[in-house]
This record gives C-alpha cells, structure tokens and sequence, in this order.
C-alpha cells in the first residue's frame, strides 16, 4: 500500500541511451511532479502535472519529456544521457487544496 | 523570485543535546513554509508546516515557528536522538504549490 512509488530504484546506463522513469500514486491525488536532486542534496523542481495537463515546466533541456497518461501516473523519459544527468529523481504528489506533497522514494540514475 | 536559504552543514551534535537548524527565506506575499526530512536511501516526509505568520508547527519532538518580521522558520528539538540523523530541508510553497527548497542541512547525531 506504497502512497507514491517509483521505478526502478536505481538506473544505470551509458552517456547517449535513452531510458524512462515510472511513478505512481495511489492517494487519488491530481497533482504530480518531478524533483532533481544532485549530488549535494539540492533539490529543483522539473515538471508538474495537474489532472493530466503540464502546469510547470522549469528550465529543463529538452532531452526530458514528461508525460502522464492518467491522473495517478507520471513517467519521466530522457532522450540522450548526458554525464550531467546523474542524479536521484523524486516523484511527488499533491491532493487538490492541499499544499503538502508526497514523496515517493526516489530514483538514482547514473550516467556512466 | 522565491528563494530559501538554510545553515550549511553537517551538523553534528550528541545525543539529547538541543538542536537548531536556522532558515530564512524570501518570497513575495505569505506563503506556507514547510520542514521536510529525508532519512539515507529514501524519499522526502514532511515533518511539519506553517501556513501563516506565528503559526507553530510541531511534529516529533520538533517545532518551527513561522516568523514574518524576520522571514525566518528555524527548526528546534529540545533533545536529538541517534535516529533524527538525517538530512532536514526547509521549503516554501509558491504558486500552484511549488515548493522551493533550501540546499538541506545534514544531522548527525552519535551516542
């Protein structure tokens, strides 16, 4: 009964593949988001999605492409790996009129 | 822009002693202020929140208050434990709820 789940845990891959990240929320929840965290803990927002539709999407090269085909998923595909791209990527939701987010417990990719 | 700014760390401290990890931030209106804490190897919890000016958020032993006149939510506990070692970042909430987070203090706490 896992609230915000993410695959696969860890990732590792080659500089140029193209790879996808898969989230999940099962707290009937309209919102979701992407979260890039580096190597020293600093955490930035990428994208968010309201009820299916792109609602923030920060300065994120287009290499990312976030797509969610229902309102309780969430997937994350990179196109070109770069070395830069290692890092953990959190998936999170929010209920409608609520302002606390759920997050799920996150996705390590390494770049090699 | 929004922006929030937390001690650097880590921060070390024995178990029981008290602990203060200070945040300040800048944002335009009054927006809501959170600490979340992220334990090794998993994902962000919230652990407590303020949503308006003197508002006290308490959760686990720790508290926050939400202070206006100095834009500040530090983050206290009268007495750490060895399981409260963790990283703890301090955010704000923006429009449609974006949250921007501080760089996270780590916490080590040893018996």
């Amino acid at each position: 009964d896992t609230a915000v789940s993410q695959t696969p845990k860890y990732l590792v891959t080659q500089m140029g593949n193209d790879k996808s990240i898969k989230c999940e929320q099962n707290l009937g929840h309209d919102t979701m988001y992407w979260y890039k965290q580096d190597s020293k803990k600093f955490l930035k927002i990428m994208f968010s999605y309201n009820n299916k539709e792109l609602i923030i999407n920060e300065t994120v090269p287009n290499r990312f492409s976030p797509k969610s085909p229902d309102k309780a998923h969430l997937n994350l595909h990179i196109n070109s790996l770069e070395l830069g791209d290692s890092a953990v990527y959190f998936c999170a939701s929010r209920g409608a009129g609520q302002e606390t987010q759920y997050f799920g417990p996150g996705t390590r990719l390494l770049v090699l | 822009g929004n922006s929030v700014t937390q001690m650097e760390g880590p921060v070390t401290l024995s178990e029981e002693a008290f602990l203060t990890i200070n945040c300040t931030y800048t944002a335009t209106g009054y927006p809501s202020l959170f600490w979340y804490v992220q334990y090794p190897g998993e994902g962000l919890q919230l652990l407590l929140k303020a949503t308006k000016a003197d508002d006290k958020g308490s959760n686990k032993g720790f508290e926050a208050t939400y202070r206006k006149e100095t834009t500040s939510f530090h983050l206290e506990k009268g007495s750490v434990q060895v399981s409260d070692s963790a990283v703890y970042f301090c955010a704000l909430g923006g429009t449609a709820s974006k949250l921007t987070f501080g760089t996270g203090t780590r916490l080590q706490v040893t018996l």
